[in-house]
């Protein structure tokens, strides 16, 4: 069973900029969400998607987007990058069909904007 | 709106002795309540859950933790901790169990532990 993987681990921007990352859902599941872990918080969800379309968002501008693809995979897209969004993005995947509450965690991306 | 308080940053604790680590929330509707670990320069790994039923639940690596509806709480134990423990802990709440949770999570908790 292959889990979470992000790419890629670590990226340094500058402010302005964009970025995107990527994440591959654990092999069966078809829902993912993304977070946003600031140093020294706990992570905040930015918004989830399913079977390719957003399926609820957190509190964040639209400057920040995603896809899902129909293998379940997804990327975050960032635009015009501020300082504040250097964090740890983490990807989770679930899947509708478990109903047991547990997210699949990736060891994420770290973001740092200069 | 749901939210989570972890009323400790962190907490050290000498190899082999007892552990609790606290989490309150806060919901208007029917909640589900998590405890993740995460080890340095890794992500999320879920340590128990609660969704119903009894309200002491056992989780991996001996935790565990109890469900108290009237006060709001869902502490986290364990009764001789060592040294691998050393991490930091989350407490986290949701409104859906359907795979389509969206947690909301606590500030977290750094577990240290003395040899």
């Amino acid at each position: 069973e292959t889990g979470v993987t992000q790419s890629p681990t670590h990226l340094i921007k500058t402010r302005g900029q964009q970025v995107t990352l990527r994440c591959s859902s654990q092999s069966g599941h078809n829902t993912v969400s993304w977070y946003q872990q600031a140093l020294g918080q706990g992570p905040q969800f930015i918004f989830q998607y399913y079977r390719e379309e957003e399926n609820g968002r957190g509190n964040f501008p639209p400057r920040f987007s995603g896809l899902q693809f129909p293998n379940y995979s997804s990327e975050l897209n960032v635009n015009a990058l501020e300082l504040d969004d250097s964090a740890l993005y983490l990807c989770a995947s679930s899947s509708q069909k478990q109903r047991n509450g547990e997210l699949f965690f990736g060891e994420g991306s770290r973001l740092t904007v200069l | 709106a749901q939210s989570v308080t972890q009323l400790d940053s962190q907490v050290p604790v000498f190899e082999e002795a007892p552990v609790e680590l606290r989490c309150n929330y806060s919901s208007s509707v029917s909640v589900y309540l998590f405890w993740y670990v995460q080890y340095p320069n890794q992500g999320l790994q879920l340590l128990l859950k609660y969704l119903s039923g009894s309200t002491l639940v056992k989780g991996i690596n001996g935790f565990e933790a109890e469900f108290n509806k009237s006060q709001t709480s869902f502490h986290l134990r364990k009764p001789s901790v060592h040294i691998s423990d050393t991490a930091e802990y989350f407490c986290a709440v949701s409104d859906s169990v359907f795979g389509n949770e969206k947690l909301t999570f606590g500030t977290g908790t750094r577990l240290t532990i003395i040899p």
